[in-house]
């Protein structure tokens, strides 16, 4: 059992450039998640998806776009890459957004912007 | 490894002996707690969970008791091993936040001496 697998585990990117970070779960969970973590600060909520269909901002949303293709897969774009956006990215996943379950984490991206 | 947790305070303890981790939470209103282990280079590891509707609850050698009163919380560990060494975080279940997400604390490194 996978749990949540991210893609890519590095990526060096220039300022300016694009890219897309793929995360996929399998536990039928209903509930999709993006976080970045910045050393010394918790958790940062970036975008959720409550529901298959449905997307939100988080807490640090600028810089960033999201996309639940469909239960299983939920990725992050970056459409014009800045140095700020340096970070570690991890994506989870939880039964529901109003369950009282724990989420479950991937291994993350590690994200360089020079 | 990552640069993750450059700043964050450090518990040592010897091998063997018991670790307490603390825990400060914001919000009076939360009403589920999460205790996350994570290892260098990987993701967010559950480790034990408790709802406001308790005051401890146990697992295999970790312990998590919930003060509502002053909003705090801590992780206990016995007989602390080498295995045990990673960086720890609580997070709580907020209902305003972000359409009832976590926030997560910063986290504590626990460093296990030989």
């Amino acid at each position: 059992n996978a749990g949540v697998t991210q893609t890519p585990k590095f990526q060096v990117l220039k300022t300016g450039q694009s890219m897309t970070l793929q995360c996929a779960q399998d536990m039928n969970h209903n509930s999709m998640y993006w976080y970045r973590q910045d050393p010394g600060m918790g958790l940062r909520l970036i975008y959720y998806s409550a529901s298959e269909g449905t997307t939100d901002k988080g807490e640090v949303p600028n810089g960033y776009n999201v996309s639940r293709l469909n239960k299983r897969e939920f990725s992050l774009r970056l459409e014009s890459a800045a140095p700020s956006q340096t970070s570690v990215y991890f994506c989870a996943s939880r039964i529901g957004q109003e369950s009282n379950q724990p989420q479950h984490f991937g291994d993350g991206t590690r994200l360089s912007i020079l | 490894g990552e640069s993750v947790g450059l700043h964050l305070p450090t518990l040592s303890v010897q091998e063997g002996d018991n670790s307490i981790i603390n825990c400060a939470y914001s919000n009076s209103a939360s009403d589920y707690f999460i205790w996350y282990k994570q290892e260098s280079g990987k993701g967010p590891q559950f480790i034990i969970d408790i709802r406001s509707n308790m005051d401890k609850r146990q697992g295999q050698r970790v312990t998590v008791l919930l003060n509502k009163t002053v909003k705090h919380l801590s992780l206990q560990i016995a007989a602390t091993q080498p295995g045990d060494s990673a960086v720890y975080f609580c997070a709580e279940n907020s209902p305003k936040n972000y359409g009832q997400n976590f926030v997560f604390g910063p986290g504590t490194r626990l460093s296990v001496l030989p």
